[in-house]
């Protein structure tokens, strides 16, 4: 069966400093990985994907995420972070036969001026 | 939020009741999804629709269901309303299934912040 884990309830930063947001997936055969985010009271944004190709994939807002299919991690990664960024981040997993998304529980960011 | 609305945006009701949620999407996009979020738990999906009138099962679709007569609308009504059934719940949509160098991201909508009581 298909699963995300996000060991990282919250991520604390401080403003300019790298971030790191933990993902590793389940799944069988090549998964697609997808990265969102939710800002309060709005629904989820799309960040970026990997579905095949590049293991680093660049996305929306400066971010990016590398797939490590050795260690099943899809890492979403920042060189230098704003308080803008705060938010709730959520990884997520379909497998290629299937039209499901399975989601991760949710990382929330907190960057600190 | 990219052509979704979701009605009514909050609602408070007492157990035992009927509710419907509706979504709406101007994009023409096949695929429809029902999520609903509650904390620790991430987003789960309750059902979804890949077409007018076909809808599948979700993990969490026991207490729900679904109609698609329409390509922009699909209802999720809950028959008789639990207290476990407060939640946040989103409408999400994609435009193809699963391909490679396809769109296959989906697009939520805003949420609908139901409370039963």
């Amino acid at each position: 069966a298909q699963s995300v884990a996000q060991p990282e309830d919250q991520v604390n930063v401080a403003e300019g400093n790298p971030l790191t947001v933990k993902c590793t997936y389940s799944v069988s055969g090549n998964p697609y990985l997808f990265w969102y985010v939710q800002y309060p009271n709005r629904g989820l944004q799309f960040l970026l994907k990997y579905i095949t190709g590049d293991n680093l994939v660049k996305g929306s807002y400066g971010f990016e995420a590398e797939f490590n299919k050795s260690q099943t991690s899809f890492h979403l990664k920042k060189p230098s972070a704003l308080v803008s960024d705060s938010a709730l981040y959520f990884c997520a997993v379909r497998a290629p036969d299937t039209d499901k998304l399975i989601f991760g529980t949710g990382t929330r960011l907190q960057v600190f001026p | 939020d990219a052509g979704i609305t979701q009605s009514p945006r909050h609602k408070v009701t007492e157990t035992g009741t009927p509710v419907t949620l509706r979504c709406h999407q101007t994009e023409n996009h096949r695929y429809m999804y029902w999520y609903r979020q509650d904390p620790g738990h991430g987003l789960r999906l309750i059902h979804y629709s890949y077409g007018v009138k076909d809808t599948d099962k979700g993990e969490v679709s026991d207490g729900y269901s679904v109609s698609r007569s329409k390509t922009e609308d699909f209802l999720l009504t809950l028959e008789s309303a639990t207290s476990s059934q407060t939640s946040v719940y989103f409408c999400a949509i994609s435009e193809v299934p699963p391909i490679a160098g396809g769109r296959n991201e989906q697009f939520f909508g805003p949420g609908t912040r139901l409370t039963v009581l």
